[in-house]
C-alpha cells in the first residue's frame, strides 16, 4: 500500500517559469491538503480539496497560485511566473474522510527558483 | 485563530536519557493531535494520533499525552537513541486542516 506520492521531489524554475507539483493520495483517500514549508519556518497551510472540488482555499495566495483535484489522476499544485520567495518545501497529505482522522504526508517537493 | 508552541525549540541530550517534549495550543476546541517527526529534507512521519477524547497514547518508546482543557500535549520519549534525532512537530486539528507548531529540533548524542 504505497504512501502518499509526491513529485517530482526536486525541481529548479528560472524566475517566471511556471511550477507544476503532483500528489498522489494513498489509496482509499479522498482528501487531499496542500502545506508549503519555508526555509526556517514552520508548515503553513494552503488549500484543502476533495475530488473536483476545493474546499478550504484561505491559505493560497491570492495571485499565481492555483490548485486542482481532478477526478481522475493526481492532485496538482500549479504556481504560475515563479518568483524566489516561492523556494520552498511543498508537502502534500492525504486523510480518510471524517473528522477525528489523522493525515498521511507525502515526502516534499523542494522548489527552488532561480 | 489557533496558535501552537513548541518548547524547546531545540534540545541535546545523550544518548539513553528519557526525554519529554512541550506543545501548547491556545483554543481547546479541537479534533485531534498529532505528533510527527521530521528529517532533515525529508517528508512528515506520523507517529502518534490522539483524538480530543483520549488522554494518551503510546507507541513502542513513544508516549503522547493530551490535556485539552489546559491546551497542552507532551510527547515522552524513552532510552533516546541517535536514530531518535530529527525534529518533532505537534499539529492540532481545530477544524479542517491541521495547525502545525515551529517544532523542537531534538539531538541525541552517542
Amino acid at each position: 500500500n504505497a504512501g502518499v506520492m509526491q513529485n517530482p521531489r526536486h525541481l529548479v524554475r528560472r524566475r517566471g517559469q511556471e511550477a507544476r507539483l503532483r500528489c498522489s493520495p494513498m489509496k482509499g483517500h479522498s482528501h487531499v491538503y496542500w502545506y508549503r514549508q519555508l526555509p526556517e519556518e514552520g508548515l503553513k497551510f494552503m488549500v484543502y480539496l476533495q475530488k473536483e472540488n476545493i474546499i478550504d482555499e484561505s491559505g493560497m495566495p491570492k495571485e499565481r497560485f492555483s490548485a486542482e483535484f481532478p477526478k481522475e489522476g493526481p492532485s496538482i499544485l500549479r504556481i504560475q511566473q515563479v518568483v524566489r520567495g516561492d523556494s520552498a518545501a511543498y508537502f502534500c497529505a492525504s486523510s480518510p474522510p471524517g473528522v477525528g482522522v489523522g493525515y498521511t504526508f507525502g515526502s516534499g517537493t523542494r522548489l527552488t527558483v532561480v | 485563530k489557533q496558535e501552537v508552541t513548541q518548547i524547546p525549540a531545540a534540545l541535546s541530550v545523550p544518548e539513553g536519557e528519557n526525554l519529554v517534549l512541550n506543545c501548547s495550543f491556545t483554543d481547546s476546541a479541537i479534533y485531534n493531535l498529532q505528533w510527527f517527526r521530521q528529517d532533515p529534507g525529508k517528508g512528515l512521519t506520523s507517529l502518534l494520533l490522539i483524538q480530543s477524547s483520549q488522554r494518551e497514547q503510546t507507541s513502542g518508546r513513544l508516549n503522547a499525552s493530551l490535556d485539552k482543557s489546559s491546551g497542552r500535549s507532551t510527547l515522552y520519549i524513552a532510552a533516546s537513541q541517535p536514530g531518535d534525532s530529527a525534529t518533532y512537530l505537534c499539529a492540532v486539528k481545530p477544524d479542517r486542516q491541521l495547525t502545525f507548531g515551529s517544532g523542537t529540533q531534538l539531538t541525541v548524542l552517542p
